[in-house]
């Protein structure tokens, strides 16, 4: 099956500094979106982002479809920014999402 | 507005014990119903994926089952726990056949085996 990597697997930050997350996939894939997992264990997704480019606020994301990547980005980091952030991709017609292993961000105030 | 809902959120059993998490979705038609499990480590790991009544996918071999009885209810049913089935367990759902196939999660039912 595809397989999904994460880097860095854990990142500590000051809070107002910026970060960049990447996720790795190993095949061609037709949906990938990013996932924050706070503190309390609620995921929520971030982005739906199989190519291109997307802003929300402070955080953006880029996937490179044709060179099978993605980028989480997150500008002027803060303590509620914290957790665990996860890049899950989908096959086409699999009708299932596989996860990375997450990337887990400690921001410090 | 869809919801979801996951009870209970929090579980202690013996080995060898019955086991059964619900999970329900309000607000739309036919999802796609998933149960992921989230072991110390941070992975998810898809056990379960249904999408229809009835019809259910079981992504790995394992002491764990999945019913799904309404169209928006899915269940995640074991006989005997082992220890081995502590953990973080999750529900999630997404409408099939659409644009932004975006994924939904409950909060989540912790399971603890002793």
């Amino acid at each position: 099956g595809i397989q999904v990597e994460q880097s860095p697997p854990d990142l500590i930050l000051q809070e107002g500094a910026n970060s960049t997350l990447r996720c790795n996939f190993s095949d061609s894939v037709n949906n990938l979106q990013w996932f924050h997992q706070n503190p309390w264990g609620q995921l929520i997704n971030l982005f739906y982002i199989p190519s291109g480019t997307k802003q929300n606020g402070r955080l953006s994301a880029t996937t490179v479809a044709t060179e099978r990547y993605s980028l989480l980005y997150i500008s002027s980091s803060q303590t509620t920014d914290s957790g665990v952030y996860f890049c899950a991709v989908e096959q086409g017609g699999s009708e299932k999402l596989v996860f990375g292993k997450g990337t887990k961000l400690t921001v410090n105030p | 507005s869809q919801t979801i809902h996951q009870w209970p959120a929090t579980l202690v059993q013996p080995v060898g014990s019955p086991l059964s998490l619900e999970c329900t979705v309000e607000g739309t038609s036919n999802p796609n119903l998933y149960w992921y499990r989230q072991a110390a480590g941070r992975g998810l790991q898809l056990l379960f994926y249904s999408v229809g009544i009835g019809q259910i996918s079981s992504e790995v071999p394992q002491n764990l089952s999945a019913s799904r009885p309404q169209d928006r209810q899915f269940i995640l049913s074991s006989k005997k726990l082992l220890l081995s089935d502590s953990g973080f367990y999750l529900c999630a759902w997404n409408l099939a056949g659409h644009g932004a196939n975006v994924l939904t999660f409950g909060a989540g039912s912790r399971l603890t085996v002793l």
